[in-house]
């Protein structure tokens, strides 16, 4: 059972703007900053998006990042078949029983 | 440019311990203000965040590994490095080493290395 909750699947067409919500607690999310990790089969997880809405040097700007109170959002506009991978979110928690990084379950992005 | 690669046994056996190394280039683990952590993910499974050491050697553990986990840093080789006692088949996973600040999440890891556990 993951800290943050990710839907487990996800699916657009190329072109379409897809999102992937992930819902936390006010000791996680709503305290700390948001990033979303992109994971390819057979690869490390490649981190998209930081402190809530940055993007790394690199990363396309079809990809973005929103957060409101304690629930945090990944778009991906202009989807494309590269896309396809694992989406996770991630966050500091400060939580009473010791501060940690919590990780959501994950969203398996399947492009039709 | 950064990079960090993961060494250690890939076989370990159940009720051992899981070592492994962290080897940092491009940085200077004691030069920065970053933690250096790891992270697992079983087959199939998600990421799960076991902890993080400062260069001077102050730790964060996951509550649920802290019984078994020891992370330690050795600025003279830029490495550090995770131990895991009285491994079972459920610590089977991809181990990552990953470089992250204070109180945010892992930025730049490395390219992970698979740990069987198994008689």
């Amino acid at each position: 059972q993951s800290v943050l909750t990710q839907p487990p699947s996800a699916s657009g067409t190329p072109g379409q703007r897809v999102t992937i919500s992930c819902s936390g607690s006010s000791s996680n999310i709503g305290s700390n900053y948001v990033s979303w990790y992109q994971q390819l089969p057979g690869t490390a997880p490649k981190l998209l998006i930081y402190r809530n809405t940055q993007r790394p040097s690199g990363v396309p700007d079809r990809f973005s990042g929103s957060k409101s109170g304690t629930s945090a959002s990944l778009a991906i506009s202009g989807l494309r078949s590269e896309d396809e991978a694992e989406y996770y979110c991630a966050a500091w928690d400060d939580s009473v029983r010791g501060p940690s990084v919590v990780f959501g379950g994950g969203t398996k992005l399947t492009v039709l | 440019q950064l990079q960090l690669q993961e060494s250690g046994p890939g076989l370990v056996k159940p009720s051992e311990t899981l070592s492994l190394t962290c080897t940092v280039s491009g940085a200077s683990i004691s030069g920065s203000s970053y933690y250096w952590g790891w992270i697992r993910q079983p087959p199939g499974q998600g990421l799960e965040w076991i902890g993080k050491i400062y260069y001077s050697g102050s730790t964060y553990y996951s509550t649920s590994l802290k019984s078994r986990v020891t992370i330690s840093v050795d600025t003279s080789r830029n490495h550090f490095s995770l131990k895991v006692s009285s491994v079972t088949a459920a610590d089977t996973a991809v181990y990552y080493c990953a470089r992250q600040a204070l109180v945010e999440t892992p930025d730049s890891w490395g390219q992970g290395t698979l740990v069987t556990v198994s008689s």
